[in-house]
């Protein structure tokens, strides 16, 4: 069964201080997994779109890496604007399967 | 701007009141789709399609309806709305089926 795993499921963080979100996965046919920002009330905003395994992308603050089975949104030295729930997805062919999010909270 | 726009925002109705939430994107793109986000469940794919007059089922697409007879648009329709599809919907579209998704702003539906 394809299914999408995020952890952990809250995480607070002071400004500055590093740390890393999982996304692990099973799907028959991976053939792009996806990083989405979302904040409350509204659509999830793209962040990165990854295709192969050894794969890394890097925006601001964020660096996405992908794996066989999992993928990781590591932050660095955070600030209280990056606090909003981080999306993961896969697409398998024709669907596209979420997690259920990581709530990031950043105190300054 | 390069958009996805749905209405209503906000819908109240009552079981069994036959409704639609209009999708629209003027991005050219091939895929469409749209989803629920219930909380602790996360965004679940309810239909999507692949081009005009091609639909299929995503992973909970019972009780909803979809068609695409234009590329520009992919409305969602409940036939007979019950509470259990009380939900936040999202809209979203893609140049092609493996490529990156925006989403559009969000539906919330309560049914009473």
């Amino acid at each position: 069964e394809d299914q999408v795993t995020q952890s952990p499921e809250a995480l607070r963080l002071q400004e500055g201080e590093s740390s890393s979100l999982n996304c692990s996965y099973t799907v028959s046919g991976l053939r792009g997994l996806f990083w989405y920002r979302q904040d409350p009330g509204k659509g999830p905003e793209f962040l990165f779109t990854l295709y192969s395994a050894g794969e890394e992308k890097e925006k601001e603050r964020l660096k996405a890496t992908l794996t066989k089975k999992e993928s990781f949104l590591h932050i660095t030295a955070p600030k209280p604007e990056d606090s909003a729930t981080y999306l993961c997805a896969v697409n398998n062919f024709n669907k596209f399967y979420f997690g259920s999010g990581t709530k990031l909270n950043v105190k300054p | 701007e390069a958009q996805v726009t749905q209405n209503p925002r906000y819908l109240i109705t009552v079981t069994g009141k036959k409704l639609t939430v209009t999708c629209s994107q003027n991005m050219n793109h091939e895929y469409m789709s749209w989803y629920r986000q219930d909380p602790g469940l996360g965004l679940r794919q309810i239909y999507y399609s692949m081009n005009v007059e091609v639909t299929d089922k995503g992973d909970v697409p019972e009780g909803y309806k979809v068609s695409r007879k234009e590329k520009r648009n992919f409305p969602l329709i409940l036939e007979s709305p019950s509470p259990n599809q009380t939900s936040l919907y999202f809209c979203a579209s893609a140049i092609r089926e493996y490529e990156t998704q925006y989403f559009g702003p969000g539906t919330r539906l309560l049914v009473l």
